[in-house]
């Protein structure tokens, strides 16, 4: 099984440029979360998906942060404008089935915005 | 609201056991899980209980109060390989999975 796949691993891009992350679920699953990593607030939920429906999206941040899952095998966040407080790891992570007993993290993607 | 609260940092010696705590408030509650995640990687699934009581798995084990809204994970016979940071994640009934902000522990020889 090939696990949660993201893309890019890592990027660095200036302030100002517009940054889409991306992420392919475990085939099958059902929930797809997106959720962003730094030191000082540690892993915050962003938006989730189920059945490529946006549950609850009471996470992003602001209007610069949107997130689309056209398919059951594809979402994206993107950051547009980007700041150089949005550098942070960004993990998406998927789960089979509601009540399921776990859900799976991608390797993440590691963003610096200079 | 949420709130998940653990100790940011603890230590431990090798070979010997660590008690790691989480206490939660939250608008939900559909299960609590234990995560270990190791510097620069994601976070691995590590136990899972939406019931009472403890749940023990090999060397580490997790117990739950609902009650009491705490849990907390037990690592026995700790070794080097086990440094890593422990996040402690609440599901609400709405299916959101609320992580805490971890327990880096180190453990030194």
């Amino acid at each position: 099984d090939a696990g949660v796949i993201q893309s890019p691993r890592h990027e660095v891009t200036e302030m100002g440029q517009e940054v889409t992350l991306r992420c392919k679920p475990i085939s099958g699953h059902d929930y797809l979360f997106w959720y962003r990593q730094t030191m000082m607030r540690g892993l915050e939920l962003l938006i989730y998906f189920n059945n490529n429906v946006p549950i609850d999206d009471s996470g992003m941040p602001e209007d610069r942060f949107s997130a689309k899952m056209p398919n059951a095998s594809f979402s994206t966040l993107k950051i547009q404008p980007s700041e150089p407080r949005d550098s942070a790891v960004y993990f998406c992570a998927s789960s089979p089935t509601r009540n399921g007993n776990t859900i799976y993290f991608g390797e993440g993607s590691w963003l610096t915005v200079v | 609201g949420q709130n998940i609260d653990q100790p940011t940092e603890m230590t431990a010696t090798e070979g010997a056991i660590v008690q790691i705590n989480c206490t939660y408030q939250t608008s939900g509650f559909n299960g609590l899980f234990w995560y270990q995640q190791h510097a620069g990687e994601a976070p691995t699934f590590l136990s899972y209980n939406v019931l009472d009581g403890l749940e023990e798995k090999g060397r580490f084990s997790s117990f739950l109060s609902r009650s009491k809204g705490y849990s907390y994970l037990l690592l026995k016979e700790l070794q080097m390989k086990d440094s890593a940071s422990y996040l402690c994640a609440v599901r609400e009934h709405t299916d959101k999975l609320i992580f805490g902000t971890g327990t880096r522990l180190q453990v030194f020889p």
